[in-house]
């Protein structure tokens, strides 16, 4: 069975300062996925961001980028000029590749307010 | 592409009675839906699987007589809480997952969300 750490509740960030949310996850798997989505108060689920765990270059979407540890199985995400826009909850996820209906597993997500 | 809508977004009804709320895949067709329940400031917890045509995979803990769920087409999934209770309010989620092409794993798109009331 796979796990999803998150161990930060609630994270608070100056606008357009950097902030980093961490994830830390366990799993047994060689081959898999990991995410972050974005629930703002909308709660409509947004991916940010999909990294390949056979990748060993980090993934990156514009202000977001992710520093990918396979071997201390670490994820996280780093969000740069922090815009008011990314308040939301964010939750790091992890699907396993194999399997036709392999299901994500969540972390319990972070509450991130992005101050003006 | 790739969007999922739900309906209804919000629905308010009595202790007792049954409540239906639909999934669909608009510009694609989903051999998977999964069903999540959310509560205020936690994490997605998924219910069950349902694949077309067959019957959903809860998961433990979830009462399958409870939660009745029928994936009866390629686009369209659908929740029924039976016999509301108040302890059933929450928000409801669904995503869904088409049919693989040669990635490596099932991409998932989620719908926007079901609030439900239980009076």
């Amino acid at each position: 069975a796979q796990t999803v750490t998150q161990s930060q509740p609630e994270m608070s960030v100056q606008e357009a300062e950097t902030v980093t949310l961490s994830c830390t996850y366990d799993t047994s798997e060689n081959n898999y996925y990991l995410f972050w989505y974005k629930q703002p108060p909308s709660r409509q689920m947004i991916l940010v961001i999909r990294q390949e765990a056979y990748k060993q270059q980090n993934a990156t979407e514009n202000r977001f980028s992710v520093n990918f540890q396979k071997a201390a199985k670490s994820f996280s995400l780093k969000i740069s000029d922090s815009q008011l826009g990314d308040t939301a909850m964010y939750f790091c996820a992890f699907i396993p590749s194999t399997g036709a209906n392999s299901k994500l597993t969540f972390g319990k997500g972070i509450t991130l307010s992005v101050r003006p | 592409g790739a969007v999922v809508s739900q309906h209804p977004s919000w629905v308010i009804c009595k202790s007792g009675t049954s409540v239906k709320i639909e999934c669909r895949s608009l510009d694609f067709q989903a051999t998977t839906m999964f069903w999540y329940r959310q509560f205020p400031k936690q994490s997605l917890m998924l219910m069950a699987t349902s694949n077309e045509g067959s019957k959903a995979t809860y998961e433990q803990g979830v009462e399958k007589d409870k939660f009745l769920i029928n994936h009866a087409s390629l686009t369209l999934s659908t929740l029924t809480v039976t016999s509301a209770h108040p302890e059933d309010s929450s928000f409801y989620i669904c995503s869904a997952a088409p049919l693989r092409t040669g990635g490596e794993y099932n991409e998932q798109f989620f719908g926007p969300g079901t609030r439900l009331t239980v009076l």
